[in-house]
């Protein structure tokens, strides 16, 4: 069965400072990645999907970025937090019309 | 914009009794549409979804059902236990696309 990794589970980070956080799956070969972020009072947003490695497309413009450098491991990325970056974070990897989410990432910009 | 609205940010229904949880959305094109149910901290698990060739998808406690004229979604419990308590929120897409649209999910308390 395919099983979704996400670390850490929380993070407090102050503004201005480097975000990395990892996403693997296991258990299926070439999946469809996304990041979502949830922030305060809002919906789950798609931030990026990819499609297979190296391939990543952005849904909205923003501070991030996203990396798949293998095939079930899936990076978001910050160069410099902002406060509007607080959110709770999930990965989740895509077949047909599902979507299965990881356990997500709280994170906290000071 | 939100494409997907849940306007009850909460809902409280005794045990046993019926929970119903409802979702709006604003893009005719939408013919795809799921529930997600999520504990905290943990992430949304996936519980029943519907296409827009059908009006109603049920499977156990949980029925989905779907007007489309209204452009309304509907998920029912019943009969409701507390193990449901948690957000549940629902999601559209056009097809079984990358882009799912989610609402801002109803935060459900079964009273034991």
């Amino acid at each position: 069965s395919q099983t979704i990794h996400q670390w850490p589970a929380t993070l407090v980070q102050p503004v201005g400072s480097p975000l990395s956080l990892e996403c693997t799956v296991e258990g299926t070969s070439n999946p469809n990645l996304y990041w979502y972020r949830q922030a305060a009072g809002r919906g789950l947003q798609l931030l990026f999907y990819s499609v297979g490695i190296g391939q990543i497309s952005s849904e909205v413009p923003q501070n991030l970025s996203a990396s798949r450098p293998q095939d079930r491991q899936f990076i978001l990325s910050s160069k410099k937090l902002l406060l509007s970056d607080s959110g709770f974070y999930l990965c989740a990897w895509g077949a047909g019309g599902g979507r299965y989410f990881g356990p997500g990432t709280r994170l906290t910009v000071l | 914009d939100q494409q997907v609205k849940q306007n009850s940010p909460s809902l409280s229904v005794q045990e046993g009794r019926i929970s119903i949880l409802n979702c709006d959305y604003t893009n005719s094109m939408f013919d795809y549409f799921l529930w997600y149910k999520k504990y905290p901290a943990e992430g949304p698990t996936f519980l029943i979804s519907i296409s827009s060739i059908k009006d109603k998808n049920e499977d156990g406690r949980f029925t989905v059902f779907l007007n489309k004229s209204a452009k309304h979604l509907s998920l029912h419990i019943v009969p409701s236990q507390p193990g449901d308590s948690a957000v549940y929120f629902c999601a559209a897409s056009v097809g079984t696309g990358n882009q799912f649209y989610f609402g801002t999910g109803t935060s459900l308390t079964v009273i034991p």
